[in-house]
């Protein structure tokens, strides 16, 4: 059975960056697109982007574009979601999940 | 962007009951469409996918149908541990989630 091991939990201050790790274990990263989907009391769930196979690249949702990126490591089997310019309202959980199984969260904290 | 609108937002319900949750798509995503449960502190879980595929290791007690805009999660016969929040998750176009259904004790 596939399992998505995500990074511990940042806690960060406005305007600093974060960087968020997602490994595979039991398949290869290869094999999978990966997803981020970020998760607040406010917004509910939202879906940050993604790799997409058609294309053969990262897309991101527009409300992100400019400060997100997504990256991957497959010699790790491990994927990277790294959000910048952090506000206040960026304070979520972040999961990477793939069309069938979901990593177990961060939670990201952004405080003065 | 696809909007998801599910309803209810809340339902109460007893162990044995016959649940049903409705989730609409704002255009047709054929049959794209997802069913996720949600513990607190959890992750999602994958129940259904493609609108009536059980996922494995999914009681048969869940089941979903319903294809382009209208979408229905069945579950028969409620077990304790199905206490929890539904959301529907569409992947016609990105992924787009509803707001969310909270199955609570009656």
């Amino acid at each position: 059975q596939v399992q998505l091991v995500q990074s511990g939990a940042e806690v960060k201050k406005p305007g600093a960056s974060v960087k968020v790790s997602c490994t595979v274990y039991d398949y290869t990263l290869t094999e999978l697109s990966m997803y981020w989907v970020r998760q607040t009391p406010g917004r509910g769930l939202e879906w940050m982007g993604g790799f997409d196979p058609e294309e053969s690249k990262f897309i991101y949702a527009q409300r992100f574009q400019g400060r997100i990126t997504m990256t991957e490591d497959t010699s790790r089997d491990t994927a990277y979601m790294e959000l910048n310019s952090l506000r206040s309202e960026d304070t979520a959980v972040y999961f990477c999940a793939t069309a069938y199984y979901w990593g177990q969260g961060t939670l990201v904290t952004v405080s003065s | 962007d696809i909007q998801m609108t599910q309803s209810p937002s809340t339902l109460s319900a007893s162990v044995g009951d016959r649940v049903t949750i409705t989730c609409r798509a704002s255009q047709t995503i054929d049959n794209w469409l997802a069913w996720l449960q949600q513990k607190p502190g959890k992750a999602p879980r994958l129940l259904i996918y493609k609108a009536s595929n059980l996922e494995s290791g999914v009681p048969s007690r869940f089941s979903g149908s319903g294809s382009g805009t209208e979408f229905t999660l069945t579950i028969n016969s409620l077990q304790p541990e199905d206490f929890a929040t539904y959301y529907c998750q569409q992947s016609k176009r990105d992924w787009t989630f509803g707001q969310g259904t909270k199955v609570e004790v009656k």
